[in-house]
């Protein structure tokens, strides 16, 4: 069976320290692969979306940037968070059902 | 482009009553469509799905949907709620099986009392 992993769980950073969140996806190839945003109170961001290693596509421009070093990671990643960057974040995979997937989420807060 | 509107960020019921949470879309296409239940600081699980077969779907914990073309609606009902039904629920919209962008509306939270 398929599952995903995201970590951490929860991450406290201070403004203008760098970010890497990692999102793993078993049990599937190929999967396309999203990072969300969901802040307090709002619903969600669709930050980026890959389709295939190495093909990132950007959503809303911001301080974030995703990677997809191997066929079934996603990583998403800042060099420099702003507090606006707080949230919590939600990684997510399509295969060949339908509906997505999503992983248990990384709650972010800048301070 | 697509668009989802969910009406009412707040909905507020007693245990055994009906849940009707709404859920209006809009799409050039024919849509595939979800509702996804989120607890406190968990991810998103499915509820249920249209995807172009019968409009009356059921879903997981008795909730279901009706998907209605006319009205552009994909209302999420349930005959008697829950005190664990109270989290947050989210109805989304997609333009393909899946594979294409998901797209949420802003979510209604759900509240039930005793």
């Amino acid at each position: 069976s398929q599952t995903i992993h995201q970590w951490p769980a929860t991450l406290v950073q201070p403004v203008g320290s760098p970010l890497s969140l990692e999102c793993t996806v078993e049990g599937t190839s190929n999967p396309n692969l999203y990072w969300y945003r969901q802040a307090a109170g709002r619903g969600l961001q669709l930050l980026f979306y890959s389709v295939g290693i190495g093909q990132i596509s950007s959503e809303v421009p911001q301080n974030l940037s995703a990677s997809r070093p191997q066929d079934r990671q996603f990583i998403l990643s800042s060099k420099k968070l702003l507090l606006s960057d707080s949230g919590f974040y939600l990684c997510a995979w399509t295969g060949s059902h339908y509906g997505y997937t999503f992983g248990s989420g990384t709650r972010l807060t800048v301070v | 482009a697509q668009s989802v509107t969910q009406l009412g960020s707040h909905v507020s019921v007693s245990e055994g009553a009906l849940v009707l949470l709404r859920c209006n879309y809009s799409s050039s296409v024919p849509p595939y469509l979800f509702w996804y239940v989120q607890y406190p600081n968990q991810g998103l699980q499915l509820l249920l799905k249209y995807t172009s077969a019968a409009t009356l779907v059921k879903g997981i914990n008795d909730f279901e949907a009706e998907f209605k073309k006319s009205e552009t609606s994909f209302h999420l009902t349930k005959p008697s709620a829950h005190m664990s039904d109270a989290a947050e629920y989210f109805c989304a919209v997609s333009s393909s099986g899946g594979y294409n962008k998901l797209i949420f509306g802003a979510g209604t939270r759900l509240a039930v009392h005793p």
